[in-house]
């Protein structure tokens, strides 16, 4: 089954404590992203990137590190969270042009909360 | 700059109302619009896209139509469902960037 798989779905965490939320998928895509959703806020872009080993920033990329070392794996990396990084948090992919065809493709979500 | 915005809900309708979920973007060049769908405890799920000026773009009912000179892409359905109940995004994509609305919530009551 095509999909991006995230993980973990929940995670509680305290400030400063170093942590990577996974993503993985399945359907050879190229293009990949990290996304933010918080309410009144919709969606948010953090980073994405375009290939393997291309990254680039989205528009809250601040405290949040990315990599690209395999074309189906792009982990989020919060070196020192803070609270104000609450969220809930998606990956998503599709091929490099995104089309009617190949739309963004969405993980289940990762509930983050740091105290 | 780009950017996004769409009616605060949540929007409450009873089955077989008609919905109409207003969507306006400012964009430079030539964006592509989408219309996403949530579910409770779900990722977003594509509904219907459309890439340049009076396409329209529809599934499952619903429709939107690129409006360049008014910079809309408002989301219509004839006659709403229980199951349509969800949370809508409306988003433009340019430049390999996506730029998402805050997001509606719509409740149908049988």
């Amino acid at each position: 089954e095509a999909q991006v798989t995230q993980n973990p779905r929940y995670l509680i965490t305290v400030t400063g404590k170093k942590l990577t939320v996974t993503c993985s998928q399945n359907m050879n895509h190229e293009y990949m992203s990290w996304y933010r959703q918080d309410p009144g806020l919709g969606l948010r872009q953090i980073y994405y990137s375009m290939n393997v080993e291309v990254t680039d920033k989205g528009d809250v990329p601040e405290g949040y590190k990315v990599s690209r070392k395999e074309k189906r794996n792009f982990p989020l990396i919060l070196e020192s969270p803070s609270p104000n990084q609450t969220s809930l948090y998606f990956c998503a992919s599709s091929f490099r042009e995104v089309s009617y065809n190949s739309p963004l493709h969405f993980g289940n979500g990762t509930r983050l909360t740091v105290t | 700059g780009n950017s996004v915005t769409q009616m605060e809900g949540p929007v409450t309708l009873s089955e077989e109302a008609f919905l109409t979920i207003n969507c306006t973007y400012t964009a430079t060049g030539y964006p592509s619009l989408f219309w996403y769908v949530q579910y409770p405890g779900e990722g977003l799920q594509l509904l219907l896209k459309a890439t340049k000026a009076d396409d329209k773009g529809s599934n499952k009912g619903f429709e939107a139509t690129y409006r360049k000179e008014t910079t809309s892409f408002h989301l219509e359905k004839g006659s709403v469902q229980v199951s349509d109940s969800a949370v809508y995004f409306c988003a433009l994509n340019n430049f390999n960037k996506f730029y998402f609305g805050s997001g509606t919530k719509l409740n149908v009551k049988p």
